[in-house]
């Protein structure tokens, strides 16, 4: 059980939009930055969203990346099927003193 | 080129000890938080450990702490996880991941390769 909630999975047809949720807490989302990371299949995982909604360089303007109060979201837009990975939110925990990630979301391009 | 490689994993019994190391090149290694971060086979991302830049402050999971100890040898470039008294529950790949100056403290722009840790008898 993980302490921020991903739905397990997603899914679009090439060029279409899609996001992923990101629930949380007081204590993490709340009150801490949100990151995003991309994990292809048998790779480590990639930064693509850091601090809420900035892309580090070289990641595409197709990723953006929000957040309102406890939840955050990534969204994906024109779909392409190098998006098929696994995605997953991030952020540090006050009341844990520790780090914590999304269960991970498996986004599936049709 | 800016890199972590890992290693140490292996087959371990329960009960037993393992010390990963993670050794960087490219960068400045002393002036990045570092990281390390597992994930079981077919599972998510679960946060293990942080150590600030000088070796001075680190931080464990609930999961790990008072049987893992995070450091690092900043002379030698190499990071460091001791895990003493292994459960299953450990048996992941081990990544280690180096924290951005400019991102965050949370945002991880370089990653190892992961070094696997199997625990069982």
């Amino acid at each position: 059980q993980s302490v921020l909630t991903q739905p397990p999975s997603a899914s679009g047809t090439p060029g279409q939009r899609v996001t992923i949720s990101c629930s949380g807490s007081s204590s993490n989302i709340g009150s801490n930055y949100v990151y995003w990371y991309q994990q292809l299949p048998g790779t480590a995982p990639k930064l693509l969203i850091y601090r809420n909604n900035q892309r580090p360089s070289g990641v595409p303007d197709r990723f953006s990346g929000s957040k309102s109060g406890t939840s955050a979201s990534l969204a994906i837009s024109g779909l392409r099927s190098e998006d098929e990975a696994d995605y997953y939110c991030a952020a540090w925990d006050d009341s844990l003193s520790g780090g914590v990630f999304g269960g991970g979301t498996k986004l599936t391009v049709l | 080129e800016v890199q972590l490689v890992e290693s140490g994993g292996g087959l371990v019994q329960p009960g037993g000890s393992l010390r990963l190391s993670c050794a960087a090149s490219g960068f400045t290694f002393s002036s990045y938080w570092m990281h390390w971060v597992r994930q079981a086979p077919g599972k998510g991302l679960v946060w293990v450990s942080r150590i600030n830049s000088d070796g001075s402050s680190t931080s464990y999971a609930d999961s790990v702490k008072g049987r893992f100890t995070i450091s690092r040898d900043n002379a030698k470039n190499t990071l460091y996880l001791q895990m003493n008294s292994l459960r299953a529950e450990d048996t992941a790949v081990y990544y280690c991941a180096r924290a951005s100056e400019d991102y965050g403290d949370f945002a991880f722009d370089i990653w190892g390769q992961g070094t696997m840790v199997t625990v069982s008898s």
